[in-house]
């Protein structure tokens, strides 16, 4: 069956650390591939994409995410954390024709 | 500014009672969805809608009904069959059902509490 999974249901780093969030997806081919953040009782915001190119994408907010297709996962980045970066972060995959599928979910903490 | 509107931002229902939470769009998407958000479950898909007059059940269909009667809308009733209907709602949309390329536009959520 076709799913995502994201490994880490939350997160701890101090203002300042670097950042990787970790997605794996179970597919028979490449979906497309999104990243998106959700403050507490807002909507979802997209980071980034990939369907196809360049493995490393970047995207908004210093974010950046690399695809590897050996790995099936796709894994968000940021080299230094702002307190303001605190907010859980869901990786969402999508098959041409499909609905998206969305992960579980990763709640991140940021230390002051 | 195009977006989607979600309303109202609270909402509290008896038992017994079917409530309607409001979505509109301004970005000339074609494609409409409703999600449902609880603790630790991600998203899960209720409804969705490819085009205008057109729509098909998501995976948690049961106890809820929708409407497309316009393009900008897609109204999500929560019926008195829904057991457990205390969650957080999004909307949210698409230019083309087909093209995922772009990804969703989501609105700001719709609480709602069974009091």
């Amino acid at each position: 069956a076709q799913s995502v999974t994201q490994p880490d249901i939350h997160i701890t780093v101090s203002e300042g650390a670097s950042l990787e969030l970790r997605c794996n997806y179970s597919y028979g081919a490449t979906p497309y591939l999104f990243w998106y953040v959700q403050s507490p009782g807002q909507g979802l915001q997209l980071l980034l994409k990939y369907f196809s190119g360049d493995t490393l994408v970047q995207g908004i907010k210093g974010f950046e995410a690399e695809f590897k297709r050996s790995q099936s996962s796709f894994n968000l980045r940021k080299p230094s954390v702002h307190w303001s970066d605190a907010a859980e972060y869901f990786c969402a995959v999508a098959l041409y024709g499909q609905n998206f599928v969305f992960g579980p979910g990763t709640r991140l903490s940021v230390l002051p | 500014d195009g977006g989607i509107t979600q309303s109202p931002k609270y909402l509290f229902r008896k038992e017994g009672q079917n409530v309607t939470l409001s979505c509109e769009q301004n970005l000339n998407h074609d494609a409409m969805y409703w999600y449902r958000q609880d603790p630790g479950q991600g998203l899960r898909l209720i409804y969705y809608s490819q085009i205008v007059n057109d729509f098909q059940k998501g995976d948690i269909a049961e106890g809820y009904s929708v409407s497309r009667e316009k393009k900008e809308s897609f109204p999500l009733t929560v019926t008195s069959a829904q057991k457990n209907p205390t969650a957080f709602y999004l909307c949210a949309s698409s230019s083309k059902f087909s093209d995922r390329g772009y990804g969703y536009t989501f609105g700001s959520g719709t609480r709602l509490t069974v009091v």
